[in-house]
């Protein structure tokens, strides 16, 4: 069963335009939330993150939205570049889990078109 | 600073042979994971490992799976015999302690015929 669900499997937006990348997740007792970004034949990196006593952080162009009630969490990427082309994952984790331990969404890849 | 480094960076071998995966993490780092990534599952955690130590093996597949972490700056991860259904890229990741971001290697592919 999966705990985290990115439902869609690519995005394509045009550049200068506004990118929303979408993160569902089942368990309540997650609390910390990151997004990772993944170019071909490379590892993942570490992108943006947010706690769940928070419903927002941002770090320049990334800005990630957590909607505790809804367990859905979004990351917004607003001027898109060229450069943000890239597979985007949506990761989890909970105290009970071992806060180390993160579950991973299958992912959404981005196209951004100049 | 030199990154996760990970070797080999591709592996294709006949099924029935044991394969040896091998991860260098970040000096200083206390945590290091071992993912497996495919199409159908997505990227799973198999095992990590806290100041050397197995914490949680959990994900680890099946008995032909093994890992190890001798010392602070090095991992590897077996599996013997292989089998075509563990064709997958592999990814050693590595952070320090208390909810830091993990820092992940370049991957092995890994391909069993």
């Amino acid at each position: 069963d999966q705990q985290v669900k990115q439902n869609s499997p690519s995005l394509s937006v045009q550049e200068g335009r506004i990118s929303i990348l979408n993160c569902d997740y089942t368990n309540s007792m997650f609390d910390y939330f990151l997004w990772y970004k993944k170019y071909p034949a490379e590892g993942p990196t570490f992108l943006i993150s947010i706690s769940s006593i928070k419903d927002k952080n941002e770090d320049g162009r990334f800005t990630v939205f957590l909607n505790k009630s809804a367990k859905h969490l979004s990351l917004h990427i607003v001027p898109s570049q060229p450069g943000d082309s890239a597979v985007y994952f949506c990761a989890a984790s909970s105290p009970q889990g071992g806060s180390e331990k993160l579950v991973f969404g299958k992912g959404t890849k981005l196209t951004v078109n100049p | 600073d030199a990154g996760v480094i990970q070797s080999p960076r591709h592996e294709v071998t006949e099924m029935g042979q044991e394969v040896t995966l091998r991860c260098k993490p970040i000096s200083g780092h206390n945590s290091l994971f071992w993912y497996r990534q495919t199409m159908m599952r997505g990227l799973e955690l198999l095992i990590y490992f806290n100041n050397n130590v197995p914490i949680d093996d959990s994900g680890m597949p099946e008995d032909r799976f093994s890992a190890k972490m001798p010392n602070a700056s090095f991992s590897t991860l077996k599996i013997q015999p292989s089998e075509p259904r563990d064709s997958a890229v592999y990814f050693c990741a590595s952070s320090q302690i208390s909810n830091q971001p993990q820092h992940f290697g370049d991957g092995t592919r890994l391909s069993i015929l």
